[in-house]
C-alpha cells in the first residue's frame, strides 16, 4: 500500500534552468496538492488539482510556476528560469476526493530542490 | 485573513515530562483542524481531525483538544522518539481543500 510519492527526491539546478517535479498520489486518491516550505518556515499552499484540472492556484507564483495533472502519470510541479529564491522543499499530499466533506490530506516526502 | 500561530517555537523537555503545545487560529468558518508530525528532512505524518470545539482526539501519548480559538497537543511522559516538530493546520469552509499550516513548534525530548 505506497504512500504519496515523489521524485526526485533532490535536485539541483544552476539559475535559469528548468525544474520538474513529480508527484504520484495514493492509490485511489485523484486529488493532489503543492506546498513548499522554506527553511525554517511552515508549509505555504501553492496549488490544488483533480485530473486534468486546475481548482485552486491561490498560492501558485504568477509567473515561472505551472502544475499539472494529466489524465494518466504523475502530477507536475514546473519551474522554468529558476532563482536562488526558489531554493527550498516542495511537498505533494493526496486526498481520495469525492466525498465532499473534509477530507485529510497525505503527504510525499518532498523534493529539496537546490539552484546554484 | 485566515491564520495560525503556534507556541513555543521550540520546546525542550526531559523524558517523561509532560507538556502541552498551542496552536490559535483564525478562521472565517472552521471545517476542521489538523495535526501533523515532521521528522527532519521528510514529509508531515498526519496525527488528528477535530471538526468542532469540545473535541478531543487520543493516539499513544499525544492528545488534541480543540476550542473555539485554539487547539492544544498535549504530551504525556514523552520520549526521545517523541522528538519532531508538531504542524497544526486550519481548513476554512469558504476553502475546496486549501490548508493553512502554522510554523511549527520544534520538540525535543532529552533522554
Amino acid at each position: 500500500n505506497a504512500g504519496v510519492m515523489q521524485n526526485p527526491r533532490h535536485l539541483v539546478r544552476r539559475r535559469g534552468q528548468e525544474a520538474r517535479l513529480r508527484c504520484s498520489p495514493m492509490k485511489g486518491h485523484s486529488h493532489v496538492y503543492w506546498y513548499r516550505q522554506l527553511p525554517e518556515e511552515g508549509l505555504k499552499f501553492m496549488v490544488y488539482l483533480q485530473k486534468e484540472n486546475i481548482i485552486d492556484e491561490s498560492g501558485m507564483p504568477k509567473e515561472r510556476f505551472s502544475a499539472e495533472f494529466p489524465k494518466e502519470g504523475p502530477s507536475i510541479l514546473r519551474i522554468q528560469q529558476v532563482v536562488r529564491g526558489d531554493s527550498a522543499a516542495y511537498f505533494c499530499a493526496s486526498s481520495p476526493g469525492g466525498t465532499g466533506s473534509l477530507e485529510e490530506q497525505f503527504f510525499g516526502p518532498g523534493t529539496r530542490l537546490t539552484v546554484l | 485573513e485566515d491564520q495560525v500561530t503556534q507556541s513555543p517555537e521550540a520546546l525542550r523537555l526531559q523524558e517523561g515530562e509532560s507538556s502541552s503545545l498551542n496552536c490559535s487560529y483564525t478562521v472565517s468558518g472552521l471545517r476542521g483542524l489538523f495535526w501533523y508530525r515532521q521528522d527532519p528532512g521528510k514529509g508531515p505524518e498526519f496525527l488528528f481531525t477535530l471538526y468542532s470545539a469540545g473535541e478531543e482526539k487520543e493516539k499513544e501519548r499525544l492528545k488534541a483538544t480543540l476550542t473555539k480559538k485554539e487547539s492544544f497537543l498535549h504530551i504525556t511522559a514523552p520520549k526521545p522518539e517523541d522528538s519532531a516538530t508538531y504542524l497544526c493546520a486550519v481548513q476554512a469552509k469558504s476553502s475546496a481543500s486549501k490548508i493553512i499550516f502554522g510554523s511549527g513548534t520544534r520538540l525535543s525530548i532529552r533522554p
